[in-house]
């Protein structure tokens, strides 16, 4: 599986846009993006997943490049429950996840 | 999505002890998977539960420390041995694509936070 580079946290205000950047440089054609997030003391959730297009759902878009090396989450409007690590993970085999360090966003009142 | 229950939640265990974690799925599933999570850390694949066969074991985890079974498709269980204070740590079953579906995403378990004293 491709590896994956995440800035370690990021702040974000209450109510606007969490943006939540990703580099997988070395993906390869068959392997998917993959984003999950785990709140404190919890099992890590399902976020969202794309090959190569965008892709939206009711908890956030995701942005993949056209080169297909980087990709960003989008949470449109970050509210403090948003808090929490985000990985992104780049597999082709799709349920067997290797985690990353992830990205602790905290967002801010 | 697939509803997970691990059992048990929490344990104190004392070292050169084994802990049984169990893992019950409400539907049938093809894969299942078992991490590790040692404080503030991220997450580490142990091993995946295969049904009918034996697991296969990531780098550095062996049968031996961490055996596992699969009896069906919506069961599994990981055994932590004779175990130390560096086995502290939240074990957490994941599982994935449902038997003669096309989900791809894993769905997580709340975990069994494990404290050997």
């Amino acid at each position: 599986d491709a590896k994956t580079t995440q800035p370690p946290s990021m702040d974000c205000a209450e109510g606007r846009a969490a943006n939540l950047p990703c580099n997988h440089s070395t993906i390869s054609g068959n392997e998917y993006v993959y984003w999950y997030r785990q709140i404190h003391s919890q099992g890590p959730q399902y976020i969202i997943h794309g090959l190569k297009n965008n892709e939206t759902n009711e908890m956030a878009s995701l942005i993949i490049t056209e080169d297909r090396k980087s990709s960003t989450l989008i949470l449109p409007h970050a509210t403090l429950r948003d808090t929490a690590v985000y990985y992104c993970i780049v597999t082709g085999a799709t349920n067997k996840l290797i985690f990353g360090t992830g990205t602790l966003l905290a967002v801010q009142p | 999505s697939a509803v997970i229950s691990q059992k048990p939640s929490r344990d104190i265990c004392q070292r050169g002890t084994s802990l049984t974690i169990q893992c019950q799925v409400d539907s049938q599933v093809t894969m299942m998977f078992w991490y590790r999570q040692q404080p503030g850390q991220s997450l580490t694949l142990i091993a995946t539960a295969n049904q009918g066969s034996e697991a296969t074991y990531e780098s550095g985890f062996v049968i031996d420390k961490f055996p596992i079974s699969r009896p069906n498709l919506t069961f599994s269980t990981l055994t932590v041995s004779n175990m130390s204070p560096e086995d502290s740590s939240i074990y957490l079953c994941s599982v994935g694509t449902p038997a003669g579906g096309s989900r791809t995403e894993a769905f997580f378990g709340q975990g069994t936070r494990l404290t050997v004293v």
